[in-house]
């Protein structure tokens, strides 16, 4: 059974301090991670992948993924009340068409 | 400037009845998919279509059939709609497989079942 696990929160942060998200993941053999947002009422919006261990940056987002450790994990710089959201993990494996999505990670940016 | 778009966007039914929820993308994308989200629960798979002309099921199947129009239309279709699959229904598409292609979301169907 692949799973992935995500903290539900929800997890509240003051405006423009950094907010720390975290996925972990059961399979090895997955290669690939995706950061979905999801505002309430709407549907999960791409923020972005990473394929290698390491950090990946855009903006004020940062995912960081660590293999060996089996978890992967978005920062968010400068946190903004408009960064409230549901945040979603989503995993894949190369002999896998599908993702494995995380239940999501419910951020509050208080103001 | 479309991407994926669904139809309709609210529905309620009785037990019993049928429908069919429409999805195209506009994205020249080869892979297609369907998703309920019920909360606490996260995004589960009902299907997929690799490309035109093939479906897979996925993690949770029962209840539902699909069909592969085209490229562009991916259909769910409930034949006797039952309370448990009162829902929100997200269609996705991709470029291609292997999967580490990013998916992209229409703005999802909301369906009470009574």
């Amino acid at each position: 059974q692949k799973e992935v696990e995500q903290n539900s929160g929800p997890l509240s942060v003051p405006e423009g301090a950094i907010a720390s998200l975290n996925c972990t993941y059961s399979d090895r053999g997955s290669q690939s991670f995706f950061w979905y947002r999801q505002y309430s009422g709407k549907s999960p919006e791409l923020i972005m992948f990473i394929y290698s261990n390491g950090d990946k940056e855009d903006g004020r987002f940062t995912a960081q993924l660590n293999k060996a450790s089996q978890y992967v994990s978005l920062l968010i710089r400068d946190s903004q009340p408009s960064d409230s959201a549901t945040y979603l993990c989503a995993v894949t494996h190369n002999y896998g068409q599908n993702f494995v999505f995380g239940p999501g990670t419910r951020l509050s940016v208080l103001p | 400037n479309a991407g994926v778009t669904q139809t309709p966007k609210f529905q309620v039914l009785k037990t019993g009845q049928s429908m069919t929820l429409q999805c195209a993308q506009d994205m020249n994308h080869n892979s297609m998919y369907w998703y309920r989200q019920d909360p606490g629960m996260g995004l589960r798979l009902i299907y997929y279509s690799a490309s035109e002309g093939t479906t897979d099921k996925g993690e949770v199947p029962n209840g539902y059939n699909v069909s592969r129009l085209n490229k562009r239309e991916f259909s769910l279709r409930l034949e006797s709609a039952a309370p448990s699959q009162t829902s929100v229904y997200f269609c996705a598409s991709s470029k291609i497989v292997p999967s580490n292609q990013p998916q992209h979301f229409g703005d999802g169907t909301r369906l009470s079942i009574l």
